[in-house]
């Protein structure tokens, strides 16, 4: 299983359609987690993390199962400009820590 | 406040040849992270230098090294170029090594003809 595995894309929608991301990691002790924003030949950038009692950010919602080691991202009323691909991002490894991504999900908003 | 900054932005090399890639973190960020992003692979971490050391690297060959310098900056190199090194190399900094997000660069891509 792979540390990190996120919904196969591309997510082709709508504008205003409502489009959920979902992201499993493999290592239980992994400590901390977060959705991150590429647009095309760009760097990442950090969208949000993501807390144990879920956390909400605008149009955004991320959550988190621990029992069942995975993540969400659920972006309500969707815009021309939030297509990009979505990179799940998960912390683990104590004082040698690293961060591991996902492939990512490409998401296309269309008018 | 200027953000994390790379150079060169693109490198053309032949095979065998050494890479050098360098990156300034965000003033006060004291740790500096390398990736790969190769097509079709995602985002693979390289190598993480904190206050100057190598922490932790990721599963690479030892032909990628690097180090930090005492301004913090980091530079990546990689020697004995193959073909499959053709990536873009991104350069994260992070204000707290073991918690906090991770703020990247626009990367370097190297391409290996």
């Amino acid at each position: 299983r792979k540390e990190v595995e996120q919904d196969p894309g591309p997510f082709n929608v709508p504008e205003g359609a409502t489009v959920a991301f979902n992201c499993t990691y493999s290592n239980s002790a992994s400590q901390s987690f977060f959705w991150y924003r590429q647009d095309c030949r760009k760097e990442p950038k950090l969208l949000m993390s993501v807390y144990s009692s879920g956390n909400e950010d605008g149009r955004f919602t991320a959550q988190l199962n621990r029992a069942s080691q995975y993540i969400s991202l659920l972006i309500r009323d969707s815009k021309l400009s939030d297509s990009a691909t979505y990179l799940c991002v998960v912390k683990s490894g104590g004082s040698n820590y690293k961060l591991t991504f996902g492939k990512g999900t490409l998401l296309t908003v269309n008018p | 406040e200027a953000g994390v900054t790379q150079s060169p932005t693109h490198l053309i090399k032949t095979r065998g040849q050494q890479a050098t890639l360098r990156c300034s973190p965000i003033s006060g960020h004291t740790s500096v992270y390398w990736y790969q992003q190769a097509l079709g692979l995602g985002l693979q971490f390289l190598l993480w230098y904190d206050e100057g050391e190598e922490r932790n690297r990721g599963n690479f060959p030892p032909r990628f090294s690097g180090r930090q310098f005492p301004n913090y900056s980091s530079e990546l190199n990689v020697n004995a170029l193959e073909l499959e090194d053709s990536a873009l190399y991104l350069c994260a900094s992070s204000g707290l090594p073991l918690s906090g997000p991770q703020h990247f660069g626009d990367g370097t891509r190297l391409s290996i003809l």
